[in-house]
């Protein structure tokens, strides 16, 4: 199956500091790439779907200002988390669409945990 | 709309006793029916597709089969290092870019 990388694992940081996280398809090209919010012991949360070259598509209810996406290379997406509070600390997975069976299923990155002190 | 339920929430089960996983969805139409595994802190891991009723997939202990309303998760004589969470998740017609459904998943819980 296709290999996603996202970097770092783990940030810790302090109330009101913006948090960079990155996403990589390792061994093929992702148009598109998705990033997901888990809380603990609940499912994913879909939050934006990153489109190469173009805005990215929010979910309802997660703010633009806040979570920043940008995806500027076939390879490459980053979530960038602005004015961390620590109601933003949270599991943040991203997935990129490969085959499975014939049919687009998603990869998932290993994931970020972010802390905000 | 669009909705995925996974039950139980939690499973506890002693070192080589078979049971079974639901995932009841219910979409407009059905592209196709996914499990993933997930290892606490670490993102989930693809285990099957299935796209039509009647399908099976089987891989080690693992068995998914699908209806037009549910799938099932068998897991046959399961260890403790089938501990996981696991997700179904499903992909409408109609869905754009690879977008899917995620349920909330079954925390499953072998001990030995």
């Amino acid at each position: 199956g296709a290999v996603v990388s996202q970097h770092p694992s783990r940030v810790i940081c302090k109330s009101g500091t913006s948090v960079k996280i990155e996403c990589r398809s390792l061994d093929f090209q992702a148009t598109t790439m998705f990033w997901y919010r888990q809380f603990p012991k609940q499912s994913l949360m879909l939050m934006a779907t990153s489109n190469e070259g173009s805005k990215a598509t929010y979910e309802q209810g997660v703010e633009k200002d806040k979570f920043l996406i940008n995806h500027a290379s076939l390879t490459l997406s980053t979530l960038t988390v602005t004015s961390a509070h620590p109601e933003d600390s949270s599991f943040y997975i991203c997935s990129a669409p490969g085959l499975a069976g014939g049919l687009d299923t998603q990869y998932f990155g290993p994931g970020t945990r972010l802390t905000v002190l | 709309e669009d909705q995925v339920t996974q039950s139980p929430e939690a499973l506890r089960l002693q070192e080589g006793e078979s049971s079974s996983l639901n995932c009841s969805y219910t979409v407009s139409g059905l592209r196709g029916l996914f499990w993933y595994r997930q290892d606490p802190g670490k993102g989930p891991e693809f285990l099957f597709t299935l796209y039509s009723a009647g399908e099976e997939k089987e891989k080690e202990r693992l068995k998914a089969t699908l209806t037009k309303k549910e799938s099932f998760l068998h897991i046959t004589a399961p260890k403790p290092e089938d501990s996981a969470t696991y997700l179904c998740a499903v992909r409408p017609t109609g869905s754009s870019a690879s977008k899917i459904i995620f349920g909330s998943g079954t925390r499953l819980s072998i001990r030995p």
